[in-house]
């Protein structure tokens, strides 16, 4: 399968606990994008790389989330000290700069659930 | 505030029937919009993209619209089938937003045998 894959699809977890989640983009894709969706509600932008740099973060990004693009290839999603409110679907998308259209592609999410 | 709204919020229509799902957004200096389709936990499936000089797109039993003047983008589904219950979301990417997909609430769709 040659599209965006993310792991874990499911996490459950204790308010306090650290977390993380990680997406693996199209191969040829150099942009790569987080997404959280709570129940009923369109997705919200978190965050966007270009290869390994992050050039965009989004407000809803506080101080306990942190993400990273190593080497311009797979991206990890970094949530310390859950809380409740962190329970949401984690959504990553890759899409390629070469193009006009700078379509995205989504991946199946991981599920976080905090108890 | 640059906004994306999907009305109505729900939709259930019977089979045959066709679909017509409306998107409206604030900020007329769009570059592109997407449409997706999500079932119930699942990621997102692009269906069409439509760029900012287009003024709609076609894929099988499906055809997008935009008119940037009037912040408006319609999505109409042809002959609809059970097949295509779901929840339809547009995202609007914006010139001035950068890279970021602003998205809709959706629209959750039931198609009745």
């Amino acid at each position: 399968d040659t599209g965006v894959s993310q792991n874990p699809r499911h996490k459950i977890t204790k308010r306090g606990q650290n977390v993380t989640f990680r997406c693996d983009p199209i191969s040829e894709h150099n942009r790569l994008y987080w997404y959280r969706q709570t129940l009923g509600q369109g997705p919200e932008f978190l965050t966007y790389f270009q290869n390994e740099a992050q050039l965009e973060k989004s407000r809803l990004l506080s101080d306990r989330f942190s993400a990273e693009r190593p080497k311009g290839s797979f991206s990890t999603l970094e949530i310390q000290r859950t809380e409740q409110g962190d329970s949401a679907m984690y959504l990553c998308a890759s899409s390629y700069s070469g193009t006009s259209s700078y379509e995205q592609y989504f991946g199946p999410g991981t599920r976080l659930t905090v108890t | 505030k640059q906004e994306v709204t999907q009305i109505p919020a729900a939709l259930s229509v019977p089979e045959g029937e066709n679909l017509v799902l409306n998107c409206s957004f604030t900020d007329s200096a769009i570059y592109n919009l997407q449409w997706f389709r999500q079932d119930p936990g699942k990621g997102l499936t692009s269906l069409l993209l439509i760029q900012s000089s287009q003024r709609e797109q076609t894929s099988g039993r499906l055809n997008a619209s935009l008119d940037k003047s009037s912040g408006r983008s319609t999505l109409y589904i042809a002959a609809s089938q059970p097949g295509d219950s779901a929840t339809y979301l547009c995202a609007r990417r914006s010139k001035a937003a950068g890279n970021k997909l602003t998205f809709g609430g959706g629209t959750r769709v039931l198609v009745k045998p």
